[in-house]
């Protein structure tokens, strides 16, 4: 079955400890992107990656990084994460841009204490 | 400017009505238009999708209505059922920059029998 899979899908943590969301697709998409989804802003882009080692900035980067060492795999790592990180997070692929349909993952819920 | 406006932000349609659901985009290089549909728990969806080569787009009972002039878009949800309670999401995307989607800040539509 044609996937974007997440995990974890819940998390509680502390301000301050380094985690990673990981995020795996098995449609050999190229483009792969992270987005934040918070109530009365909609779904903002984190990074995007066009292919293998090729990331790049979205709308609200700060206080994450991204790597794409495999096609299929683009984790997201807040290493020092704070409250304001809190958050519900979907990963998304597509075939080469984000001008044509995503495919996104189920989402990871994260809170930040 | 690169902002894709959505209204309501929320909507309550009796079962057998027509949903309607606005956005507004300001960059007239926008030339891709999807709607995504989001249900609880889940990532969103693409729903349908149209370019302005058309005004129009019908699929079942989902149409984009497309006014290039006025750069406003809507989904038209006819006889909405219950099922169709979830939240709608507008985007845009055109060929510059990394060519990302730009999404609304969502509209939570609720059926009610």
């Amino acid at each position: 079955e044609a996937q974007v899979t997440q995990n974890p899908r819940y998390l509680i943590t502390v301000t301050g400890k380094k985690l990673t969301v990981t995020c795996s697709q098995n449609m050999n998409h190229e483009y792969m992107s992270w987005y934040r989804q918070d109530p009365g802003l909609g779904l903002r882009q984190i990074y995007y990656s066009m292919n293998v080692e090729v990331t790049d900035k979205g709308d609200v980067p700060e206080g994450y990084k991204v790597s794409r060492k495999e096609k299929r795999n683009f984790p997201l790592i807040l290493e020092s994460p704070s409250p304001n990180q809190t958050s519900l997070y979907f990963c998304a692929s597509s075939w080469t841009s984000g001008r044509e349909t995503q495919y996104f993952g189920p989402g990871t819920r994260l809170l930040v204490l | 400017q690169q902002q894709v406006k959505q209204s309501p932000q929320s909507l309550i349609v009796q079962k057998g009505g027509i949903s309607i659901i606005n956005c507004a985009y300001e960059n007239t290089a926008f030339d891709y238009f999807p709607w995504y549909q989001q249900f609880p728990g889940k990532g969103p969806a693409l729903l349908i999708a149209i370019r302005p080569d058309v005004s129009e787009k019908k699929e079942g009972r989902f149409t984009i209505s497309f006014n290039k002039s006025a750069k406003q878009f809507s989904l038209h949800i006819m006889d909405s059922q219950p099922g169709d309670s979830a939240t709608y999401f507008c985007a845009a995307s055109g060929s510059f920059g990394n060519e990302k989607l730009t999404f609304g800040t969502g509209t939570r539509l609720t059926i009610i029998p």
